[in-house]
């Protein structure tokens, strides 16, 4: 079955670490996407990928990083220097080709720094 | 700038019909989705809607005016599953997805 797929569900970050997210998909999509969600608030972007090896800085980039080394995997890596790191993160993937260019979204991870 | 409205939390009876309401205001305007989302998992695609009117999709519907920045779901016959988030997201001139912060859907029995 094709899908997105995020590892791991729960995540539990003592402060000062670093923690990379996984995503990978398998359904062939070009672009790919990291969204923040915390509560009482829309989905927030943080890094975008519309091909591999290249991305961009979506509205809430400072203190994220990622890579897009494959067209199936793009992981995001939480630094230390994201004040507030505590949320549900989402993966989403979708063709990307434009204006009826549906986002499908991976299971979430919701880190908690502790 | 741009901006999603969205109620935060509407309550509706089993059975019965819910309208839920979207405006937006977005630096040009590529068409409009709704998501719906249960607590803590991932949203998933309901409609898209890039014309004007109303699109039918099993109990769910979804209608645009794009000359008054608005968008409408309309869910049928309502179950106690769809209680659930109910997520708006506009695409502006450069296909990004600007979100609203969802509507939470309660069905009471």
């Amino acid at each position: 079955d094709g899908g997105i797929t995020q590892s791991p569900k729960y995540l539990f970050r003592k402060e000062g670490q670093n923690v990379t997210l996984s995503c990978e998909q398998n359904l062939n999509h070009d672009a790919m996407y990291w969204y923040r969600q915390d509560p009482g608030q829309g989905l927030r972007l943080i890094y975008y990928s519309q091909i591999v090896n290249d991305f961009q800085k979506g509205d809430i980039a400072e203190g994220y990083s990622v890579s897009r080394e494959k067209k199936e995997s793009f992981p995001l890596t939480v630094t230390s220097a994201q004040k507030n790191p505590t949320a549900f993160y989402l993966c989403a993937s979708s063709t990307g080709q434009g204006h009826t260019d549906t986002q499908y979204f991976g299971p979430g991870t919701r880190l908690t720094v502790l | 700038g741009q901006n999603i409205d969205q109620p935060t939390e509407m309550t509706a009876t089993e059975g019965a019909i819910v309208q839920i309401n979207c405006t937006y205001q977005t630096s040009g305007f590529n068409g409009l989705f709704w998501y719906q989302q249960h607590a803590g998992e991932a949203p998933t695609f309901l409609s898209y809607n890039v014309l004007d009117g109303l699109e039918e999709k099993g109990r769910f519907s979804s209608f645009l005016s794009r000359s008054k920045g608005y968008s409408y779901l309309l869910l049928k016959e309502l179950q106690m599953k769809d209680s659930a988030s109910y997520l708006c997201a506009a695409t502006d001139s450069n296909y990004q997805l600007i979100w609203g912060a969802g509507t939470k859907l309660i069905i009471k029995p």
